[in-house]
């Protein structure tokens, strides 16, 4: 089965600087999802990338999938506090059965 | 913005006893799920539904689970003997096609606790 590996597993960041999630899987990519979670809350969508090389932002938050590396990337511009919480990459395994990773968790310090 | 939504927010209850979430999914959505989260792990699939009937399935989703469509607007996920390996973040989640097109939006979750 699918397994998603991301990395960092956590990160802290000064208010303001950048950021890159990675999402790495152990097949190949059909469909990439990102959602945030905050603790003991849902899972809010984020991104949907389907395509090798599409790339699609929402605010500050960029999200690109690389097919031949089996691999997406999230990258956050200028962190704010509002940014703060878990990001968990989801694949499609097949027909809307996701498979997560363990989930990157991100703090901002202001 | 339409949301899925669940009740209870938590549930406590004793080993043995039957439990069940409820879910409100998105009005326009046919697909419906289920997933778990165990406290410090991953999110899992257990279940998913559509047309009234069990599309697929997990290796954890046993004879102890089972899921229905009561009426039109609810989706619920009924553990018949809850053991205490059962505690865990449940979540609820609903999409308007199945396949890659169309992402899961989930619920915010009822946090299940077996003593």
């Amino acid at each position: 089965s699918q397994e998603l590996e991301q990395s960092p597993q956590s990160l802290i960041v000064q208010e303001g600087k950048n950021l890159t999630i990675n999402c790495t899987s152990s097949k190949t990519l059909y469909g990439l999802y990102w959602y945030k979670q905050k603790y003991g809350e849902g899972l809010i969508f984020l991104m949907m990338l389907q395509k090798g090389g599409e790339e699609k932002s929402h605010e500050k938050i960029t999200a690109k999938l690389d097919e031949k590396k089996q691999q997406s990337s999230l990258h956050i511009t200028a962190s704010q506090p509002s940014h703060a919480g878990i990001y968990l990459c989801g694949a499609d395994e097949y027909g809307n059965k996701l498979v997560f990773g363990a989930g990157t968790i991100l703090r901002v310090k202001s | 913005e339409p949301e899925v939504t669940q009740t209870p927010s938590h549930q406590v209850t004793q080993m043995g006893q039957e439990v069940i979430l409820r879910c409100v999914p998105i009005s326009n959505h046919l697909y419906f799920y289920w997933y778990r989260q165990i406290l410090g792990q991953k999110v899992e699939f257990l279940v998913s539904f559509y047309n009234n009937e069990i599309s697929e399935k997990s290796e954890i989703f046993d004879d102890q689970f089972s899921v229905e469509r009561p009426d039109g607007s609810n989706f619920t996920l009924k553990i018949r003997s809850t053991k205490l390996e059962d505690s865990a973040m449940y979540f609820c989640a609903s999409s308007e096609t199945p396949g890659r097109n169309s992402p899961l939006h989930f619920g915010n979750g009822t946090r299940l606790t077996v003593t």
